[in-house]
């Protein structure tokens, strides 16, 4: 079966880069999109299509991909950014629908 | 604004079926270009897909739960459900109705429910 792998955990001080990434074999060619999940809630949605950021979610949050990789990258992550991360897309068929294994981001 | 408010049962017991409804208000879940999904994620660990079911009344699930997988719609009551049949402790998990949007090979999820979480046990 398809896997996404993302790193367990990534820790950063407030207003440092963070980065996140999300490996997969079929990321060339298909999109990856990301989710950000505070303790306690649903998830919500931070990239999707790579690199697009939807309505009311923070120009710091941005996302790119290259090759079998894509990253999510927080530009000046403060405390409010503390959650865990996911990255989710498909296999090569379009059939296997794949969330990563998800990414504890820390900032202190 | 569209919301999606997951209700059913807390509790089942093991070999029985989990039932669950995803109330939605805010939209019509007839509108096309849309799929009604649903993602689970067991207690400490990560997000599962489901399976979704499109206004056309098609539908994909996972593989690995394809056997034990039925997702329905009633568009006059604007919901949509899951049943698993079969269930065991593996089953136990927080279960979220969400939007997806795109084609089948495309579908990203956009808006989500709170979650209600399903415990399997005698």
């Amino acid at each position: 079966s398809y896997e996404l792998t993302q790193p367990p955990s990534v820790s950063v001080s407030p207003g440092q880069t963070a980065r996140i990434t999300c490996s997969g074999d079929a990321l060339p060619k298909k999109y990856a999109y990301w989710y950000q999940q505070k303790s306690g809630q649903a998830p919500v949605l931070v990239i999707y299509e790579d690199s697009k950021r939807p309505s009311g979610i923070p120009e710091r949050f941005s996302g790119s991909s290259s090759g079998t990789m894509a990253t999510l990258t927080i530009s000046g992550a403060q405390v409010e950014d503390e959650a865990d991360y996911y990255c989710y897309s498909t296999d090569s068929s379009g059939n296997h629908k794949v969330f990563g294994g998800g990414t504890k981001l820390t900032v202190l | 604004q569209l919301q999606l408010q997951e209700s059913g049962s807390g509790l089942v017991k093991p070999s029985q079926t989990l039932s669950l409804t995803c109330a939605v208000s805010g939209g019509s879940i007839s509108s096309g270009g849309y799929s009604w999904s649903w993602i689970r994620q067991p207690p400490g660990k990560g997000l599962e897909w489901i399976g979704y079911i499109y206004h056309s009344g098609s539908t994909y699930y996972n593989p690995s739960l394809k056997s034990r997988v039925t997702i329905s719609v009633d568009r006059s009551k604007n919901q949509f459900s899951l049943k698993l049949s079969s269930v065991t402790a593996a089953d136990t998990a927080v279960y979220y109705c969400a939007r997806g949007s795109g084609d089948h090979r495309t579908v990203h999820f956009d808006y989500w429910g709170q979650g209600t979480l399903v415990t399997v046990s005698s």
